[in-house]
């Protein structure tokens, strides 16, 4: 079975553009989470989806906006980037919402 | 507030070595425990959880894990490190928090960056 897809993997943006991260969740998992590493650090909490409603948000600016899909993927939007936005952009995904969560590869933004 | 410590931030032990890694959580409730692995440039791959039951819990690699609540600890133990095993490890715990509850966010500790001498 396939795990958990995000693309793309690696992006380069300069300050004040926009980006879209995106994730497909293990095949039958219904929670879609995002969370933000930067180097050095683990990760840290940015949202939380189930059923396509949001369950949940960290400690982020509203710069950081996302959504689910009626087939439960997911897309991470971040406006007007700044340089501390770059990180490893870790997609996890769980059967429901209290269940382990399993990551994807993550996505690489890098802020120029 | 929760939270996670993993107080050691780089451990070097030799090939065939046993391991010890320390977890120290904050948490009101009991917990749901974590530990992931992570090799570099890679997402985070669980080893295994604790959520009930058996204080002792076996996960993937050889790898096992203890839940001593008087300590609020969740140590990760091997018996016999391997080449392989070079990566960083994430104790986590699962929060519940958010609208009415029905989030589980994960708190992640900083990380201990293990190295295997041959």
């Amino acid at each position: 079975d396939a795990g958990v897809t995000q693309s793309p993997t690696h992006l380069i943006k300069t300050r004040g553009q926009q980006v879209t991260l995106r994730c497909s969740p293990i095949s039958g998992h219904k929670s879609v989470s995002w969370y933000q590493q930067v180097l050095g650090q683990g990760p840290q909490f940015i949202f939380q989806y189930y059923e396509k409603e949001e369950r949940g948000r960290g400690n982020f600016p509203d710069r950081f906006s996302a959504r689910q899909f009626p087939n439960y993927s997911s897309e991470l939007n971040v406006n007007a980037l700044l340089l501390g936005d770059s990180a490893l952009y870790l997609c996890a995904s769980s059967l429901q919402l209290h269940n382990e969560q399993f990551f994807g590869p993550g996505t690489r933004l890098t802020v120029l | 507030a929760q939270s996670v410590t993993q107080p050691d931030i780089h451990i070097t032990v030799s090939e065939g070595a046993s391991l010890e890694l320390r977890c120290n959580y904050s948490y009101g409730a009991t917990p749901y425990l974590f530990w992931y692995v992570q090799s570099p440039g890679q997402g985070l791959q669980l080893l295994l959880k604790y959520f009930s039951g058996d204080t002792l819990v076996q996960g993937i690699k050889g790898f096992e894990a203890e839940f001593k609540r008087s300590q609020s600890s969740f140590n990760l133990r091997k018996p016999s490190v391997h080449w392989s095993d070079a990566a960083e490890y994430f104790c986590a715990v699962g929060a519940a928090g958010g609208y009415g509850g029905a989030t589980n966010k994960l708190i992640f500790g900083t990380g201990t960056l293990l190295a295997v001498q041959p």
